[in-house]
Order: structure tokens, then C-alpha cells, then sequence
């Protein structure tokens, strides 16, 4: 059975400082994907991994995959407050099905 | 990108009965999910719609409690049945779109409150 697992669950950041997302999954998976959901919204697709190696930037986020360690990373670089939701991770199991992490509170304060 | 419609956006409902959610996709899709996301939790998949045929259900969840209907490729609609405290959730549709099939897109979501 594929876990996934994210932390940490909540972060409390200050603006302008970096920080990094951590998301490891238990079995082999050819996809992940980084979602932002905002309070009382739904999800937003930030990032699809899809190969090992795979590095892909949007702005202060950075996301990556290392397959072979079966973990992905969300980097915060500089953070401001619009960045304050909550990040999850998700990992691709048969027929598209996906797994998500825990999910990891942001906040950014001033 | 998928547009995907859902309905209802919202409501309230009382205990022991049922609610049916529409999901509705701007362009034909193979793939079809329903996922639940209880307060402050994450989300977990309830199922996948099938057209034409049944629903495959995940662990923990039966169809007598959440019938999926599958009538076409750009429609589907999850019941939750004889509701408790328990189902009150945010129900999400989810559908496999863009030109390799690789991004997964989720519909605004049907907020659930049973009272």
C-alpha cells in the first residue's frame, strides 16, 4: 500500500526567509504532483514531477523529484505573506489514482 | 485544462438522508474521481467513475453508502447516502486532463454539513 508522507504539517515562517517542504512516499511511482489549497477553496495544481531528477520553478517555489530516494521537495525562497496556504503532495498509484501527504500548513508572518 | 463544475457548492443537511453531488467536465475525459476531505484533514480517494460501467470503490468505502453514477465522458455524480455527523466533508471531483494526460485537475468542491 503506498503511504506518503509530508512535513512538516505546519510551518510558521517569516517573510523573506527559505524554507523547504519535504514529501516521501513508501513505493515506486512515475508522477507527483505539489497542490496549493487556499482556506475554503479548493486545490490548485502547482507542479507535476515526472521523472527522476526533475526540478521545476514557479516564481519563490521550487519543486523536485528524486525517484530512486522516493522523496520530493517544495522550496520556499524568500516567502511573503501570499504564500500562506496549505501545500499538499501527491503521488500517482494505478490507473491515475493519487495518494496524497498530510499536507503541510504554511504561514507567513511579517 | 479542464474546466469542472460542481454542484452543490454548498449545503446543509440533515441526518438520514441522502445528497447527490454533480460533476460536470468542459471536454470529454477517460478518468473520473471522487475524493473526500474531512475538516482539517487531507484527502483521500473515494473511488473511480467509470463510464459505462461501475464504480470501482477504494478501502472503507461501499457503494450502498456513496452510489456513483457514470453516464457519459463529461458527467458524473456521487450520492452520499442516509448521511451522519461523520459524512459532513468537502467531496471533490477529479479528472485527468492536458495533452499527455498528466495533470490531474479538481473541481471547486461540494461542502457538506450534516446536522
Amino acid at each position: 500500500e503506498l503511504k506518503v508522507e509530508q512535513n512538516p504539517l505546519f510551518l510558521s515562517m517569516q517573510e523573506g526567509k527559505n524554507y523547504t517542504i519535504y514529501c516521501n512516499y513508501s513505493t515506486t511511482s512515475d508522477r507527483l504532483y505539489w497542490y496549493r489549497q487556499d482556506p475554503g477553496k479548493s486545490l490548485e495544481s502547482l507542479f507535476v514531477l515526472l521523472s527522476n531528477g526533475a526540478v521545476k520553478q514557479e516564481g519563490r517555489l521550487m519543486a523536485s523529484l528524486d525517484t530512486k530516494a522516493r522523496l520530493s521537495t517544495l522550496h520556499i525562497t524568500a516567502a511573503v505573506h501570499d504564500l500562506s496556504a496549505t501545500y499538499f503532495c501527491a503521488v500517482k498509484s494505478s490507473g491515475d489514482k493519487l495518494t496524497f501527504g498530510t499536507g503541510t500548513r504554511l504561514a507567513v508572518r511579517p | 485544462s479542464a474546466v469542472i463544475s460542481q454542484k452543490p457548492s454548498r449545503d446543509i443537511c440533515q441526518r438520514g438522508t441522502s445528497l447527490t453531488i454533480q460533476c460536470q467536465v468542459d471536454s470529454q475525459v477517460t478518468m473520473m474521481f471522487w475524493y473526500r476531505q474531512q475538516p482539517g484533514q487531507s484527502l483521500t480517494l473515494i473511488a473511480t467513475a467509470n463510464q459505462g460501467s461501475e464504480a470501482t470503490y477504494e478501502s472503507g468505502f461501499v457503494i450502498d453508502k456513496f452510489p456513483i453514477s457514470r453516464p457519459n465522458l463529461t458527467f458524473s455524480t456521487l450520492t452520499v447516502s442516509n448521511m451522519s455527523p461523520e459524512d459532513s466533508s468537502i467531496y471533490l471531483c477529479s479528472v485527468v486532463s492536458g495533452y499527455s494526460g498528466n495533470t490531474i485537475y479538481f473541481g471547486e468542491g461540494s461542502w457538506l454539513t450534516v446536522v
